[in-house]
């Protein structure tokens, strides 16, 4: 089973400052690799998906990087609406579908 | 709009049955995986389930395997999980979410998800 493992748990930032969340995979997922954003009482919503491609609708402050084991997620300046869990997950290797267990993004 | 609409959760005992129900609208079903995923109250996600689009290839996580069953009627428009032998550790708010054909894809429309709870 491949394990996502996120850092940091939690991450406090100012509004309009950058955020950099990030993910490392236990082995080689090329691409295969997303993230998602929650807002409390809300279904995930998909953000990136291949490592750097923002879904339909997902505002250009947003952009994901990496490959391979390690992936970032950067929020170039931070709206109130921001503020939420993110996770990370692999599609590469499964079963099973893994996820990381989430940053907590909070208002600083 | 592209909608998935989750529903049968509820308030069951130890060692029972529930079936879940997600009915998609606004996309062509038969062109997508579908998947089950769960959230335990206050925890992260875990992914329980996909099938393909056809039905024909099924896979589980290994804490529901032999006890949860995914299917889908492409009829209507309708995934199912057949949940047996429930758990107090299986209490979670349940979404459907769809995906690739195939599996490799990332979860791209989900739904509002529906709470089952496991308590004696």
């Amino acid at each position: 089973e491949i394990v996502m493992t996120q850092s940091p748990d939690t991450l406090s930032v100012s509004p309009g400052e950058r955020a950099t969340l990030s993910c490392r995979a236990s082995q080689i997922i090329s691409t295969n690799f997303a993230w998602y954003q929650q807002k409390p009482g809300q279904a995930p919503r998909l953000l990136i998906y291949g490592a750097s491609t923002r879904a339909t609708g997902v505002p250009a402050r947003f952009s994901g990087s990496g490959s391979g084991t390690e992936f970032t997620l950067t929020i170039s300046s931070l709206q109130s609406e921001d503020f939420a869990v993110y996770y990370c997950q692999q599609y590469s290797n499964w079963p099973p579908f893994t996820f990381g267990q989430g940053t907590k993004l909070e208002i600083k | 709009q592209v909608q998935l609409v989750e529903s049968g959760g509820g308030v069951v005992q130890p060692g029972t049955s529930l079936r879940l129900s997600c009915v998609v609208s606004g996309f062509t079903f038969t062109n997508y995986g579908m998947h089950w995923v769960r959230q335990a109250p206050g925890k992260g996600l875990e992914w329980v389930s996909f099938i393909w689009y056809d039905g024909s290839n099924k896979y589980y996580a290994d804490s529901v395997k032999g006890r949860f069953t995914i299917s889908r009627d492409n009829s209507k428009n309708t995934l199912s999980l057949q949940m047996n032998s429930l758990r107090a550790e299986d209490t979670a708010v349940y979404y459907c979410a769809r995906a690739g054909m195939f599996g490799y894809d990332a979860f791209d429309i989900w739904g509002q998800g529906t709470m089952v709870s496991v308590s004696s």
